[in-house]
């Protein structure tokens, strides 16, 4: 069972490229999430779907978009990176149902914008 | 808005002492409360999940408790080891889920 799986770990960008980040779940999960994590900000939640379908905002959306692919994907999209996006980007994914509402992490994706 | 507090930020103790990291929430509306752990340069690890009607929940050297009408969270770690140094964090699940900012525990050996 490999839980929730992120891709890519490591990436480097160019001020102003664009990049996709990929996230998948096998749990039958139908919550997901996307949050970053900087160092004395804690983990900030950038978008959040609470179901197939449905996509809502978080804490601090503001430069990226999501896609609810199907119940399984949740992908996180920076059309124009900057430098203050910089960050580990971590999936996340829950149910009630299916496993009492534990959270799942993925094992994170580490983001430079130079 | 539910604001999470973490306290202490960071706790050096020697290997064997018994430590409580606390974690307070503003909101009691909440369905439950999970303490993870992170390892340098890693993801989150559930520790344990505790469901806003129970009142503590145990794994091993771990019990973390739960008082939701003081808006209150404790992990207890008992007879520490250098293997516990980690951050850790709890989240407060309700609405929405909220983080907070974690506790750097260093245990020396």
């Amino acid at each position: 069972n490999a839980g929730v799986t992120q891709t890519p770990k490591f990436q480097v960008l160019k001020t102003g490229q664009s990049m996709t980040l990929q996230c998948a779940q096998d749990m039958n999960h139908n919550s997901m999430y996307w949050y970053r994590q900087d160092p004395g900000m804690g983990l900030r939640l950038i978008y959040y779907s609470a179901s197939e379908g449905t996509t809502d905002k978080g804490e601090v959306p503001n430069g990226y978009n999501v896609s609810r692919l199907n119940k399984r994907e949740f992908s996180l999209r920076l059309e124009s990176a900057a430098p203050s996006q910089t960050s580990v980007y971590f999936c996340a994914s829950s149910d009630l149902a299916v496993s009492g509402n534990t959270i799942y992490f993925g094992e994170g994706s580490w983001l430079t914008v130079v | 808005k539910q604001e999470v507090t973490q306290i202490p930020a960071a706790l050096s103790v020697p290997e064997g002492e018994n430590l409580v990291l606390n974690c307070s929430f503003t909101d009691s509306a909440i369905y439950n409360l999970q303490w993870f752990r992170q390892d340098p340069g890693k993801g989150l690890t559930s520790l344990l999940l505790i469901q806003s009607s129970q009142r503590e929940q145990t794994s091993g050297r771990l019990n973390a408790s739960l008082d939701k009408s003081s808006g209150r969270s404790t992990l207890y770690i008992a007879a520490s080891q250098p293997g516990d140094s980690a951050t850790y964090l709890c989240a407060v699940i309700g609405n929405k889920l909220v983080f907070g900012a974690g506790t750097i525990l260093r245990v020396k050996s």
